[in-house]
């Protein structure tokens, strides 16, 4: 498998509380995706970046932020958790631009109650 | 703003069955479409469709790409168990789209023995 990682896993948070979540890349790839999938809507793209510092917003970025300070990291926090962004979050990397689609991270399942 | 959208939203067949997933699309530019079949976790790619690449098969899979109606099926033949999963149809734009996807609902394929 590519070199992807997300952490944590799962998660539960109370609304009103910051998160952050963590993706991890061995692969050197330049492009990177915070996308959330929750039923009826497949995935919605949060942010990504193309490359260290470049950023730009998704279809769904408000209430998110995200930060690119290494090639290997792209997080991804959650300002004040709402029960709306309870959903499973997935990192995906590209190699590049229009190359072979994406390589996706396992998820993380995160709850805010 | 870019769409795309496929049918049906779940499908229920029986073990050797043959099915057929379609997908339509409108984007401002178009590089090329991509299935992912999605199980537990994270999806995982199947084909990409490009004007020069508009028909894939792998083993029971197969997948068209028509450009003039803006459209895709799947096609899984003498389905198993197995191919139960959400499968995902989604769309490079391309130009400047720095490799964002935009991705459909998703079909949800259940099979039963």
């Amino acid at each position: 498998d590519a070199g992807i990682t997300q952490s944590p896993r799962h998660k539960v948070t109370e609304t009103g509380t910051p998160v952050t979540l963590r993706c991890h890349q061995t692969e050197n790839h330049r492009y990177m995706y915070w996308y959330r999938q929750d039923p009826g809507h497949g995935l919605r793209l949060i942010h990504y970046s193309y490359g260290v510092k470049d950023t730009d917003k998704g279809e769904v970025s408000d209430g998110y932020s995200v930060s690119r300070s290494k090639t290997e990291d792209f997080l991804l926090t959650l300002e004040s958790a709402t029960s709306s962004q309870t959903s499973v979050y997935f990192c995906a990397i590209s190699v590049s631009s229009g190359a072979h689609g994406y390589t996706f991270g396992s998820g993380t399942r995160l709850t805010v109650v | 703003e870019d769409k795309v959208v496929q049918s049906p939203l779940s499908l229920v067949v029986h073990e050797g069955d043959t099915v057929t997933l379609n997908c339509s699309y409108e984007v401002t530019n178009f590089r090329s479409l991509l299935w992912y079949k999605q199980e537990k976790k994270a999806p995982t790619f199947l084909f990409m469709l490009t004007s020069s690449g508009i028909e894939k098969k792998s083993g029971r899979l197969s997948s068209i790409l028509d450009k003039k109606e803006l459209s895709s099926i799947l096609n899984i033949t003498a389905t198993q168990t197995g191919d139960s999963a959400i499968y995902l149809c989604a769309v490079d734009a391309g130009g400047t789209s720095y490799g964002k996807l935009t991705f459909g609902q998703g079909t949800i394929l259940t099979v039963h023995p």
